[in-house]
């Protein structure tokens, strides 16, 4: 059974600073990964996708990678502001993107 | 478009209670599914369709019930609710020609007393 892990799972840092979030995943015959911002009492909004062929994926000041081998994705965050204030979330597919196994979240708060 | 969209927002049942609740995309997915999501627990799958006419169960499909008649619409019936399915529901939707992102709902506060 698929079983993805997000740490840490908070991390508050000063605005400006460039951070990274990490997601770990067991079985390495992924389809694709997802990464997920989620703010308070909302849904989820998709910032990027890689699939399984690709190393990183890039939108912004976000950057993430793809070391399908070792199980193992990061989402960069490049000068961090505080509207990035939010909870990521990584989900990784086998079968299809209809078939989504998530982690449980990093929650980031960015302090002006 | 108005992408995912989720009715009602917010609902309370008493144990024993029937409801559906109400998904629907104006992006011509194929793929739709539907998650809970509990605290400590992270989103997981309930049941998943990969067209009309076509559903599949998930990891937590139990005290759920699917159909797929259109395009469209992939309501979630919950049969007999029970305290255990009080959670935060979310629709999903995705398209192999729209690159696969999944589209997410606004969800479904459920409480069940």
């Amino acid at each position: 059974k698929q079983e993805v892990t997000q740490i840490p799972a908070a991390l508050s840092v000063p605005e400006g600073e460039n951070l990274v979030l990490n997601c770990s995943f067991t079985d390495s015959a992924i389809y694709n990964l997802q990464w997920f911002r989620q703010d308070p009492g909302k849904g989820l909004t998709s910032l990027l996708l890689i699939q399984s062929s690709q190393r990183e994926q890039t939108s912004g000041r976000l950057n993430a990678s793809l070391d399908k081998s070792s199980g193992r994705s990061t989402l960069y965050i490049a000068a961090s502001q505080p509207g990035d204030s939010a909870t990521y979330l990584c989900a990784v597919s086998q079968g299809g993107s209809e078939k989504l196994v998530f982690g449980k979240g990093t929650k980031l708060t960015v302090n002006p | 478009n108005a992408g995912v969209t989720q009715t009602p927002k917010f609902q309370v049942l008493k144990t024993g209670q029937s409801m559906t609740l109400q998904c629907a995309q104006d992006m011509n997915h194929e793929y739709m599914s539907w998650y809970r999501q509990d605290p400590g627990m992270g989103l997981r799958l309930i049941h998943y369709s990969v067209g009309a006419g076509i559903t599949d169960q998930g990891e937590v499909p139990n005290g759920y019930n699917v159909s797929r008649s259109t395009t469209e619409d992939f309501p979630l019936r919950l049969l007999s609710a029970a305290p255990s399915q009080t959670s935060v529901y979310f629709c999903a939707s995705s398209g192999f020609w729209t690159g696969e992102t999944q589209y997410f709902g606004p969800g479904t506060r459920l409480l069940v007393l």
